[in-house]
Parts: C-alpha cells; structure tokens; sequence
C-alpha cells in the first residue's frame, strides 16, 4: 500500500518532556512537510525538507526540531521549549518542491 | 509571505444545493490545491490547480492566476460532503512553502 504513515496516532506528552512524532512515506517524493493545526484554524508549517539530510524552518520553527537522514523518514521532535504543543500534527509529501502534497492521517498531541 | 484569505468562512447548504467556495491571495503562485478536511481531520486531495480549470464529478476548480484568485464548485451537495476545505497556495518567490487559508466550513443539511 503507498501511502504515508504517521504515527502514533495519539500522543500523551508530560509537560517537560520532548517526545518524537513520525512520519513515513513509501511514494518515493523528494519532499517531505510538517505542519500544525490548532482547532478552527489552517495548517501553520513547521519545517520542510526537499531532499535528504537537508531541511527548512517554516513558519513556527521554534521549539521543534527535524531530521531528514532517509528518503522515506521525516521525524518531528516536539521539544520542552515548546510553550504551546497541545495540537493536531500533519505530516505530508510531494515528489518534488511545490508539487502535489499528500498527506498522511494525523497526530493528536495532547500535553498533560 | 504570501496572503491567503477563504471565503466565506461558514456556508450551509440543503442538501442538493450548489456552492461556489473562493481562495484570494496575494502574489503569483506556482502551486494552489484544494483540500478537503473530514471529521477525523483527514485531509483528502480535491484538485491541484496552479492554472486552469478541471473536474472531478460533482467538484470542479477554476483559478485565474493573473487575478489571483481560485474557485471552487460543489454541485448537487451532499452530506458527505460536510466538512472544512482549504486552499493552499506557494508563491513564485517563496517556492516549497504552502500557505493554507483558513477555511470554509460547510455543512449541508438533509
């Protein structure tokens, strides 16, 4: 099945604590994307990366952190200097830089 | 960066009614999708339309790159068709990074 796997689904993270979100596609895209949605509101990018062991702050950078050490993997690294984390996290892909995206079924993160 | 703005941001339809949804943004763009989001947060591909008009059953999409617009067609609506959809955009200059607009959420009704 190609498609783009993230996981998990949900997510309990102690406040203090950084705590690893993944992301996996077997489409063979060059480009991978994260991105954030608070509730009622649009996606916000995090990072992207365009190819491997390169990669791009977004929008709302801070306190979060990346890897692109694979095609295929694309880890998001919520970390404690993240004042606000508690969100819906979207992983998505594209063959190439501003082609078409697609994207992966979510993570609830959730602070407790 | 490049400004995105949906409108409008609520639309209730009955059920079999048509609607026009519409993406505005502030620079030339060499990437526009359509997306919508169901219940489960799922977002599902609808059109990748950086220029031009398609159809896809009862959805089409029209953008007019040189105004700086995108719209979308439901005809015929559905239930299934509730949810919110986005359009999200890159700029020539900005190339890599998509925007999202906020939104419209529609709901039709039985």
């Amino acid at each position: 099945d190609g498609g783009i796997t993230q996981s998990p689904k949900y997510l309990f993270r102690k406040e203090g604590q950084n705590v690893t979100l993944s992301c996996e596609q077997n489409l063979n895209h060059d480009a991978m994307y994260w991105y954030r949605q608070d509730p009622g509101q649009g996606l916000r990018l995090i990072y992207y990366s365009q190819i491997v062991n390169d990669f791009q702050k977004g929008d709302i950078a801070e306190g979060y952190s990346v890897s692109r050490e694979k095609k295929e993997s694309f880890p998001l690294t919520v970390t404690s200097a993240q004042k606000n984390p508690t969100a819906f996290y979207l992983c998505a892909s594209s063959s190439k830089r501003d082609t078409e995206a697609f994207f992966g079924q979510g993570t609830r993160l959730t602070v407790v | 960066g490049i400004q995105v703005e949906q409108s409008p941001p609520d639309l209730i339809l009955q059920e079999g009614a048509n609607s026009t949804l519409r993406c505005n943004f502030s620079d030339s763009v060499n990437n526009l999708q359509w997306f919508h989001q169901n219940p489960w947060g799922q977002l599902i591909n609808l059109f990748y339309i950086p220029s031009g008009t398609k159809q896809n059953g009862r959805l089409s999409a029209t953008t007019v790159a040189t105004e700086r617009y995108s719209l979308l067609y439901i005809s015929s609506s559905q239930t299934t068709d509730s949810g919110v959809y986005f359009c999200a955009v890159a700029s020539n200059t900005n190339a890599g990074k998509s925007t999202f607009g906020d939104g419209t959420t529609l709901t039709v009704k039985p």
